[in-house]
């Protein structure tokens, strides 16, 4: 059972233009939520996270907006830079219990055009 | 400050040998957690070390283990490979303290193919 859902595989985008990636959950436990980028050969780097205690966090460039009602987060790339592309992955935990894992979702594959 | 090493960078093993895989964390970081990505699945949980100690396990067959040193380093092994064990393996340190969270930060991981 998977609870962290990216349900669109790939996102192809004009540079200059918004991007938005979404991602949904199910475990209502989830508390902390962050947003990876991953280049061809390279680890995963930290992007932007988001405390469930929030429903927006802004940094530069990316915000993630956070709805626990629909238990979904999008992150919002404005404007979109052909450096952008990459994978991104939705990764959830539980943090009140403690240093709990990561659980992440399969990942979007944005393509910023130029 | 130097960010999370791995080596090796790339491995191919013959199906039933075993392998092992090293991690160095950040300094000061005590958390080290490994992580397999397979192609179409995202990041799956292997498990987490702190303090020489596994604190958190993914839902892996016993073939999958590790170790953490005093120095904070990390080892993953792998015996009786399978082909299905093709992955990248990344592993990811934090100061992972309890009570609270922190973000952790990737290694560029080792890429194992078996064959």
């Amino acid at each position: 059972d998977q609870q962290v859902k990216q349900n669109s595989p790939s996102l192809s985008v004009q540079e200059g233009r918004i991007s938005i990636l979404n991602c949904d959950y199910t475990n209502s436990m989830f508390d902390y939520f962050l947003w990876y980028k991953k280049y061809p050969a390279e680890g995963p780097t930290f992007l932007i996270s988001i405390s469930s205690i929030k429903d927006k966090n802004e940094d530069g460039r990316f915000t993630v907006f956070l709805n626990k009602s629909a238990k979904h987060l999008s992150l919002h790339i404005v404007p979109s830079q052909p450096g952008d592309s990459a994978v991104y992955f939705c990764a959830a935990s539980v943090s009140r219990s403690g240093n709990t894992p990561l659980v992440f979702g399969k990942g979007t594959r944005l393509s910023v055009i130029a | 400050k130097a960010g999370v090493t791995q080596t090796p960078r790339y491995l191919i093993k013959t199906r039933g040998q075993q392998v092992t895989l090293s991690c160095s964390p950040i300094s000061g970081h005590r958390s080290v957690s490994w992580y397999q990505q397979t192609p179409g699945q995202g990041l799956q949980f292997l498990f987490e070390y702190f303090s020489e100690t596994q604190r958190n396990k993914g839902n892996f067959p016993g073939r999958f283990s590790g170790r953490q040193f005093s120095n904070s380093r990390s080892e993953m092994n792998v015996s009786t490979l399978e082909l299905g064990d093709s992955a990248l393996y990344l592993c990811a340190s934090s100061p992972g303290l309890a009570g609270g969270f922190y973000e952790q930060y990737f290694g560029p991981g080792t890429r194992l193919t078996v064959t």
